[in-house]
Parts: structure tokens; C-alpha cells; sequence
């Protein structure tokens, strides 16, 4: 089945305490990106990566890494984590197309909680 | 840059109201697609529709169907005879550009909510 997942799902942490959030994707798809949701500001781009070992920033990408070294694999990192990091988390993929749309899939989420 | 506006932060109808949800978008790319997700309770996302700047034609699927009209940047979503299922927040996303990838303008989000 073609999907993209996420974990953990669910994450509650300390302030400082460093982060991991994997995404994996197996549809052989060149671009992931990362997006947090959080309430009445939609969903914003945190970091996008066109291939292996190309990535650059989103529109929040402060207090955030990523890293792309397989294609299939997009973790998300934050180093120091801050409670404004405080929220829910999507990872999505798609095609590069040279035309047509770039539908993205979505990973099911990831909330995460820093106290 | 580009841009989505919901304007409608929380809308609530009882079952079986049809119900518009809005969404206005701005961009300065001639070509462009135009989604609709959407995020029940459960939290994941749910992708709806994609439409493309050149095709213009409403389009109709069960209850639900899309205007989209150019000349206003408009893409608006209707829900008829509602059912409480439909409770949920629903994203418009705007994505520019061919040749490349772009990332998903969000809007803020609509929040639904369907009550017997």
C-alpha cells in the first residue's frame, strides 16, 4: 500500500530534550516536506527536500532540521525542543512532475506536546 | 507570494442545510492547482479535489461539488444535505507552478460542524 508514514504518533516531551520525528515514504517520490498545523494559522512549511541530500527551508524553519539521506526517509529534528513547538506535525511527499500537478500525500500526523 | 483566505473561521448547520465553505486565493502564477483536504476529528488529512488553473468546469462528486470561478480567485466548496460525518475542518490549498514541485498554501481552515 502507497503511504507515507510518520512516528511516533503521539510525543510528549521536556523542554531541551532533543527529538526525533521519522517520516517514511515507499512510493520512490523525489520531494517530502514538512508541515506543522497549528490553530487558526492553517498549515505552514517547516523544511522541504527536493532529492537525497537537497533540502532547504520552508516558511517556519526555525528551531528545526531535517536531513535527507535515502529517499524513502525525512526525519524532522528538533534539537532543542521549546514549548512553542508545541504542536501537530505532517509529513507529505509527491513526484516532481515537468508538468501536471504535484499532488502531496500526507502522513497520518504527529503531536507533539513540549512542556 | 501566494495566498489562501477562509474566511469562515467555524460555520454550524443542522443535518440535511446545504453549506458553502469559501475560499479566495492569490497568486502570480498563470498555472496553478487548487485543493480541498480534509481533517475529521481523528486528525489526518483527506485529500478531496484538485483542480487546475485551465479547467474551470464545476465539478460534482455525491453531495459535494466545487465552484471555481478565475475571474474572482475563488474555489469555493459545497456540501449538500450535510450529514453529521461532515463534521470536520476543511483546508484550501493553493500549489504554483509546473516544472518543479512547490510546496501547499494553506488558508486557516473552516471548521464545520453538522448537529442533528
Amino acid at each position: 500500500e502507497a503511504q507515507v508514514t510518520q512516528n511516533p504518533r503521539y510525543l510528549i516531551t521536556v523542554t531541551g530534550k532533543k527529538l526525533t520525528v521519522t517520516c517514511s515514504q515507499n512510493m520512490n517520490h523525489e520531494y517530502m516536506s514538512w508541515y506543522r498545523q497549528d490553530p487558526g494559522l492553517g498549515l505552514r512549511q517547516i523544511y522541504y527536500s527536493m532529492n537525497v541530500e537537497v533540502t532547504d527551508k520552508g516558511d517556519v524553519p526555525e528551531g528545526y532540521k531535517v536531513s535527507r539521506k535515502e529517499k524513502r526517509n525525512f526525519p524532522l529534528i528538533l534539537e532543542s525542543p521549546s514549548p512553542n513547538q508545541t504542536s501537530l506535525y505532517f509529513c507529505a511527499s509527491s513526484l516532481i512532475r515537468t508538468s501536471g500537478s504535484n499532488e502531496q500525500f500526507f502522513g497520518p500526523g504527529t503531536r507533539l506536546t513540549v512542556l | 507570494a501566494q495566498k489562501v483566505t477562509q474566511a469562515q473561521t467555524e460555520i454550524s448547520v443542522v443535518e440535511k442545510e446545504d453549506v458553502t465553505l469559501d475560499c479566495v486565493y492569490e497568486t502570480r502564477d498563470t498555472t496553478y492547482y487548487l485543493f480541498w483536504y480534509k481533517q475529521p476529528p481523528s486528525g489526518e488529512l483527506v485529500f478531496l479535489i484538485r483542480r487546475n488553473s485551465f479547467d474551470e468546469q464545476n465539478e460534482i462528486s455525491g453531495r459535494y461539488s466545487w465552484n471555481f470561478q478565475k475571474s474572482t480567485s475563488s474555489f469555493n466548496f459545497t456540501i449538500t444535505a450535510s450529514q453529521v460525518v461532515d463534521s470536520a475542518v476543511y483546508f484550501c490549498a493553493l500549489s504554483g507552478g509546473t516544472g518543479t514541485a512547490s510546496k501547499l498554501t494553506f488558508g486557516t481552515g473552516t471548521r464545520l460542524q453538522v448537529t442533528l
